[in-house]
């Protein structure tokens, strides 16, 4: 079957980083994204992954390796804002998106 | 990134009636639709993927005949929930792409509660 696992909830402090991890068990692969999802609200899209090696976007940085079937989402300087769950989906052979079940990310002062 | 609508935002209904959810993409014509749905504290899970002009596919375990999809047009998807009960209550999401392939942009959601 196919699987994605990623941590249920994480803690960090604000001002601090965080990293996301993400392992995945596909049939095929045709990219890695990740979500920032508020509670309340629908997913909104933070980065994609094709190809191994690392993405970086701002405060955020994707990273994958097709090989180990891993990725992982780093979080630098983090806000309060930053409080959300994180989503990791990947994309199988036929195009279908494969969703985690998030992780959810508290930031404390 | 696309902008995708949805109507309503949220709504509340009795036990027994239906319910109709509209998916509108804005910026481009989407070719496929999804439809996800989202109970608290859990992922998405990914309902019926649509494309315009041809039968919905449902995902394995969801009733077609209770939730009735539409792709009428290429920026015009509806998702009507019948005879709604109060385990259907949830957040029902919409995603379009345009293209194979191409990257999935999400409506804002709809907050369904049934009474």
């Amino acid at each position: 079957g196919q699987n994605i696992d990623q941590p249920t909830e994480m803690t960090a402090t604000e001002g601090a980083i965080v990293q996301i991890n993400c392992t995945y068990q596909t049939s095929g692969f045709n990219g890695l994204f990740w979500y920032q999802q508020h509670a309340g609200e629908a997913p909104t899209f933070l980065s994609y992954n094709v190809l191994d090696g690392l993405e970086e976007k701002g405060r955020f940085s994707s990273f994958l390796s097709r090989s180990k079937g891993y990725s992982y989402l780093l979080l630098k300087e983090l806000q309060m804002k930053d409080s959300a769950s994180y989503l990791c989906a990947v994309k199988d052979s036929n195009y279908q998106l494969i969703w985690g079940a998030g992780t959810k990310l508290i930031i404390k002062p | 990134g696309a902008v995708v609508s949805q109507h309503p935002s949220w709504v509340i209904c009795k036990s027994g009636t239906s319910v109709k959810i509209e998916c509108r993409s804005l910026d481009f014509q989407a070719t496929t639709m999804f439809w996800y749905r989202q109970f608290p504290k859990q992922s998405l899970m990914l309902m019926a993927t649509s494309n315009e002009g041809s039968k919905a596919t449902y995902e394995q375990g969801v009733e077609k005949d209770k939730f009735l999809i539409n792709h009428a047009s290429l920026t015009l998807s509806t998702l009507t929930v019948t005879s709604a009960h109060p385990e259907d209550s949830s957040f029902y999401i919409c995603s379009v792409r345009q293209r194979e392939g191409g990257e999935q942009y999400f409506g804002p959601g709809t907050r369904l509660t049934v009474t």
